[in-house]
């Protein structure tokens, strides 16, 4: 069965601090996708990365950067710098298309405040 | 261009009236999901689409929950006789290549 765990549930942090937000996943199939979303206070879901199972190359977009380890099942954000307009709840998911679903598994997030 | 919308944002119904809530997915996209998001958690994920058929209900929670997207563009979910249980935040995705998936903004659904 799929799972993501997502142990913080709030996190806050002072303008300019960094910060990094857990995701652990359950999986028992060799090929899946991990996600990161973004959920602001208008409550859409904003995609921010998609990443493969095969891939296990960090990525950097900006203050943003992920930490992807399959050895662990974790696959971890990083917000350098933090801004005020990066406050809003952080989804981590899972696909599993090994099992014919292509829907999501979320986390229950974390929320994030960061204090100006 | 124009992303998922959804409409109405916004819905109040009195317990055991029925309901629909639509979606319009990013033009060309043939996958369409409906999510069931409650307070403090993660979306739940409810049904599938591709194209005009369903291919996964296993989410939907009950039978009076039923959703269509006859022409494979705008998808309807309707709830029948709608409980307090069933308030939350419903949300519709869709994804050209089965991967990346696109939400719109939400219906957020109070049942009194």
């Amino acid at each position: 069965a799929q799972k993501v765990t997502q142990a913080q549930t709030e996190i806050s942090v002072v303008e300019k601090e960094d910060v990094t937000l857990d995701c652990v996943y359950e999986t028992r199939d060799t090929t899946y996708y991990l996600f990161w979303y973004k959920q602001p206070p208008s409550g859409e879901l904003v995609f921010l990365i998609r990443r493969n199972s095969f891939d296990e190359q960090n990525e950097i977009s900006g203050r943003y950067s992920w930490n992807f380890q399959k050895s662990t099942s974790s696959f971890n954000f990083t917000i350098t710098a933090s801004q005020v307009v990066d406050s809003a709840v952080y989804f981590c998911a899972l696909s599993d298309p090994e099992t014919g679903a292509n829907n999501l598994f979320f986390g229950t997030g974390t929320r994030l405040t960061v204090i100006p | 261009g124009a992303g998922v919308s959804q409409s109405p944002r916004y819905k109040v119904a009195k317990r055991g009236q029925d309901v629909a809530l639509r979606c319009d997915p990013i033009s060309g996209h043939v996958s369409l999901f409906w999510y069931q998001q409650a307070l403090g958690q993660g979306p739940e994920f409810l049904t599938y689409f591709q194209n005009e058929a369903q291919l996964d209900k296993s989410g939907l929670p009950s039978d009076r929950f039923f959703a269509e997207r006859p022409e494979g563009s705008v998808s309807t979910l309707k709830i029948q006789r709608t409980q307090q249980e069933d308030s939350a935040v419903y949300l519709c995705a869709s994804s050209r290549d089965q991967e990346t998936q696109y939400f719109g903004p939400g219906t957020r659904l109070l049942v009194l």
